[in-house]
């Protein structure tokens, strides 16, 4: 059975602070990794992409990717109240056809005090 | 608008009826997905379509149907067999060709919360 594990939390950081939200996965054959922020009674809303080793930035959001060790992990800066929500970690996996399905983790609670 | 839409937002479902949730989209997306998250736990696949008329049994598959006639479509039916129905029902798309369909992005409608009485 393909996996993605997280730290269910809660992740409690101050404002203004860096939150490190982590993720593992089983798949060597995963290829792409996404991050997810899901606001509570919401739907999940893509926020990161990474499909190379290394780092990738956006804005406040840095994603890091390590094949080798099977880790990916997001980094958020300048930590806001409105950051608070669950983060879910997906990983592709291929299927017939060339296809792609994601495997979902069970989320990492984020919350952002002031 | 681009998007997904689900409807209805909130049903209600008595024991022994079937129910069908509905799931639209406009973004020209091959794929289409049926997702169940319950409280605390992350989404877990229930069918999938990559393509009209075609689709596949995820991981949870026992006690729902689907049917895709419509690239648009993709309708999902809560079945009486589904034993413990009641979770939040999340329906997703993707495109499958090129470059971004490789990597397997996806995205979602606002999604359906489902209780049975």
């Amino acid at each position: 059975q393909k996996e993605v594990e997280q730290n269910s939390g809660p992740l409690s950081v101050p404002e203004g602070a860096i939150a490190s939200l982590n993720c593992t996965y089983s798949d060597r054959g995963s290829q792409s990794f996404f991050w997810y922020r899901q606001y509570s009674g919401k739907s999940p809303e893509l926020i990161m992409f990474i499909y190379s080793n290394g780092d990738k930035e956006d804005g406040r959001f840095t994603a890091q990717l390590n094949k080798a060790s099977q880790y990916v992990s997001l980094l958020i800066r300048d930590s806001q109240p409105s950051d608070s929500a669950t983060y879910l970690c997906a990983v592709n996996s291929p299927v017939s056809g060339g296809y792609n399905k994601l495997i979902f983790g069970a989320g990492t609670r984020l919350a952002v005090h002031p | 608008d681009g998007g997904i839409t689900q409807s209805p937002k909130y049903l209600f479902r008595k024991e022994g009826q079937n129910v069908t949730l509905s799931c639209e989209q406009n973004l020209n997306h091959d794929a289409m997905y049926w997702y169940r998250q319950d409280p605390g736990q992350g989404l877990r696949l229930i069918y999938y379509s990559q393509i009209v008329n075609d689709f596949q049994k995820g991981d949870i598959a026992e006690g729902y149907s689907v049917s895709r006639e419509k690239k648009e479509s993709f309708p999902l039916t809560v079945t009486s067999a589904q034993k413990n129905p009641t979770a939040f029902y999340l329906c997703a798309s993707s495109v499958t060709s090129g470059r971004a369909g490789l990597k397997g992005e996806q995205f979602f409608g606002p999604g359906t919360r489902l209780t049975v009485l």
